[in-house]
């Protein structure tokens, strides 16, 4: 199957500090990319749909000059955190959707990057 | 009221049980639904998808009913490996999954 990584898998960071995440579609061209988290013992939350080439569409209550999100090209999105603090800490998991993919809206998981801000 | 509701468990099986999960979603416009499979501090992974017919991929089993907003798994001749949390998804707009909080199974020997 597709295959979507992310970076870095884990991150630990002092509170102030900007933090940037990748994901990354290996095997095929993603238009959209999507950004959720998850706290523990949370469901996954969406926080963000990346469009290549436009600016992301941001869930209610997630700031769009904290979590700032670029989707420069088809295979590449970057989430940075900026000014993370404590509360910020979380499991970070993007998913991209392949169009060319049987059914448009099956997506492919990263395997998430966890943030410890400390 | 939550978009996709489940019951937390966590459920405790046997090796070999029958053991059932259901999801309800709150919004009659949806679209698709899933059940992903989500290990401990892993990404979800795309269980299968389920249709208004009802699915089955060798001992797993789901179905939907639409009029009742609701969604099964059933999942037959558990195995250890089967321990893991299930995730009911829904899509009702574009394509952003809505996730329930997710079911704990754990099959024990």
């Amino acid at each position: 199957g597709a295959v979507v990584s992310q970076h870095p898998s884990w991150v630990i960071c002092k509170s102030g500090t900007s933090v940037k995440i990748e994901c990354r579609s290996l095997d095929f061209q993603a238009t959209t990319m999507f950004w959720y988290r998850q706290f523990p013992k949370q469901s996954l939350m969406l926080m963000a749909t990346s469009n290549e080439g436009s600016k992301a569409t941001y869930e209610q209550g997630v700031e769009k000059d904290k979590f700032l999100i670029n989707h420069a090209s088809l295979t590449l999105s970057t989430l940075t955190v900026t000014s993370a603090h404590p509360e910020d800490s979380s499991f970070y998991i993007c998913s991209a959707r392949d169009p060319l993919a049987g059914r448009g809206d099956t997506q492919y998981f990263g395997p998430g990057t966890r943030l410890t801000v400390l | 009221r939550k978009e996709v509701e489940q019951d937390p468990g966590p459920f405790n099986v046997p090796e070999g049980a029958t053991v059932a999960f259901n999801c309800t979603y709150s919004n009659s416009a949806s679209q698709s639904f899933f059940w992903y499979r989500q290990d401990c501090r892993k990404e979800p992974k795309l269980l299968m998808s389920v249709y208004s017919s009802g699915n089955e991929d060798g001992r797993f089993t789901a179905q939907l009913n639409r009029a009742s907003q609701y969604i099964s798994l059933l999942i037959r001749d558990s195995k250890l490996s089967d321990s893991a949390t299930y995730l009911c998804v829904v899509v009702h707009s574009g394509y952003a999954l809505n996730f329930g909080k997710g079911t704990s199974l754990l099959v024990t020997p």
